[in-house]
């Protein structure tokens, strides 16, 4: 079975500095993984996706992530924080093999930015 | 711009009301989901649905059901509320084909059962 475990509930930077939000994942096939961003009161928005091209994946508002396979991982990076990044991230996987389009959510990462 | 529209933002209803959260997408996607959202719990998948009329049981389908008229539409139906389904009710679509197409979300319903 698939799962995602993000590390660290709450997360807390300040304005400019870096942002690392962990994601690990377990899958016995090739994963696609995602990353969404939930601001207050919203729903959720894609911030990126790996779907077996490049390991680095750059994705919207100046975040990346990593795909690491010997580590099972897959975290979220952005150089330089900005208020409007304070938000709850999740973390996503689904099975390349089986196309039903199912994701499993982490347990999300509620990410505090101080001015 | 694609679209995930639930028709109720916030909702209160009584324990044992019958209660019905609608979904419609604009996308034209075969693909639809109903998700549960609560603290340090993350999204939990409880119904989604392939085709017009099918529909598969997700992790926490208890206390749930589904119905799928028409592609645009997926309605999430309690048939009995009880204060234990007081959450955040998240719709979702995509395309079918492939596990990597993006899942788009509604704006979500917050449904608080008293």
């Amino acid at each position: 079975a698939q799962s995602v475990t993000q590390l660290g509930s709450h997360v807390s930077v300040s304005e400019g500095a870096l942002v690392l939000l962990r994601c690990n994942y377990s899958s016995s096939v090739p994963p696609y993984l995602f990353w969404y961003v939930q601001y207050p009161n919203q729903g959720l928005q894609l911030l990126l996706k790996y779907t077996s091209a490049a390991t680095l994946v750059k994705g919207i508002n100046d975040f990346e992530a990593e795909f690491k396979k010997s580590e099972t991982s897959f975290h979220l990076t952005k150089p330089s924080a900005h208020m409007s990044d304070a938000a709850e991230y999740f973390c996503a996987v689904s099975d390349q093999g089986r196309n039903t389009g199912k994701l499993i959510f982490g347990q999300g990462t509620t990410l505090q930015v101080k001015p | 711009d694609v679209k995930v529209t639930q028709s109720s933002r916030y909702l209160v209803k009584r324990t044992g009301e019958k209660v019905f959260l609608e979904c419609v997408q604009d996308m034209d996607h075969e693909n639809m989901f109903w998700y549960r959202q609560d603290p340090g719990l993350g999204l939990r998948l409880i119904y989604f649905s392939y085709d017009v009329k099918m529909k598969e049981k997700g992790d926490i389908p208890e206390g749930y059901s589904v119905s799928r008229e028409k592609k645009e539409r997926f309605s999430l139906i309690l048939e009995s509320a009880s204060t234990n389904q007081t959450s955040m009710y998240l719709c979702a679509s995509s395309l079918s084909g492939s596990s990597g197409n993006t899942i788009y979300f509604g704006e979500g319903s917050w449904l608080t059962v008293v």
